[in-house]
């Protein structure tokens, strides 16, 4: 079955540490995105990617960093830079802004939480 | 500024009620309005609206968007158990250089027995 998978589901990291969430699809979508989801915020996004080797900040990139090196792998890495990082962390991907309306092919992955210690 | 606002914020019903769930939305180059379901984890797909007036129905669900008063509902009849969710609508607008999905901060509904 096509679809997203994120792992780990939880993650723990000390303060000062860099961390990294995988993000993996198997959909053949061209485009990927990164979200973080805190209680009352809905969603915000940190990065996305429309194309391997190429990624655009989000809204709210500030100590975050990505890579598109291969068109099915999204990786996040959380960096010591990023001053509040406990929240739940969401990769999504779709066909692409060239192939029409692309809100239909739209899809998540289960989530990372990740929790500061 | 783009923005979607959706209300109420949190919702508890009685299984059998009917709900109503609004999403209102200030953007520029409007292109469709999404509804999802956040039960824990993933978001699920519900809805895609593009046209106003037109009903989408699933189930219990149907949603319709307003694009001269720029807001759409959700509704739920019969509400069940398995309805309790936080419920997230997107508004897809062209930006600066793309199209993005601008997200409300979703209404979480509970559903008690």
């Amino acid at each position: 079955d096509g679809g997203i998978t994120q792992s780990p589901k939880y993650l723990f990291r000390k303060e000062g540490q860099n961390v990294t969430l995988s993000c993996e699809q198997n959909l053949n979508h061209d485009a990927m995105y990164w979200y973080r989801q805190d209680p009352g915020q809905g969603l915000r996004l940190i990065y996305y990617s429309q194309i391997v080797n190429d990624f655009q900040k989000g809204d709210i990139a500030e100590g975050y960093s990505v890579s598109r090196e291969k068109k099915e792998s999204f990786p996040l890495t959380v960096t010591s830079a990023q001053k509040n990082p406990t929240a739940f962390y969401l990769c999504a991907s779709s066909p692409g802004q060239g192939r029409g309306l692309w809100g239909y092919g739209y899809t998540f992955g289960s989530g990372t939480r990740l929790t500061v210690v | 500024e783009d923005k979607v606002v959706q209300s109420p914020l949190s919702l508890v019903v009685h299984e059998g009620d009917t709900v109503t769930l609004n999403c209102s939305y200030e953007v520029t180059n409007f292109r469709s309005l999404l509804w999802y379901k956040q039960e824990k984890k993933a978001p699920t797909f519900l809805f895609m609206l593009t046209s106003s007036g037109i009903e989408k129905k699933s189930g219990r669900l149907s949603s319709i968007l307003d694009k001269k008063e720029l807001f759409s509902i959700l509704n739920i009849t019969a509400t069940q158990t398995g309805d309790s969710a936080v419920y997230l609508c997107a508004v897809e607008a062209f930006g600066f250089s793309n199209y993005q999905l601008i997200w409300g901060a979703g209404t979480k509904l509970i559903i008690k027995p």
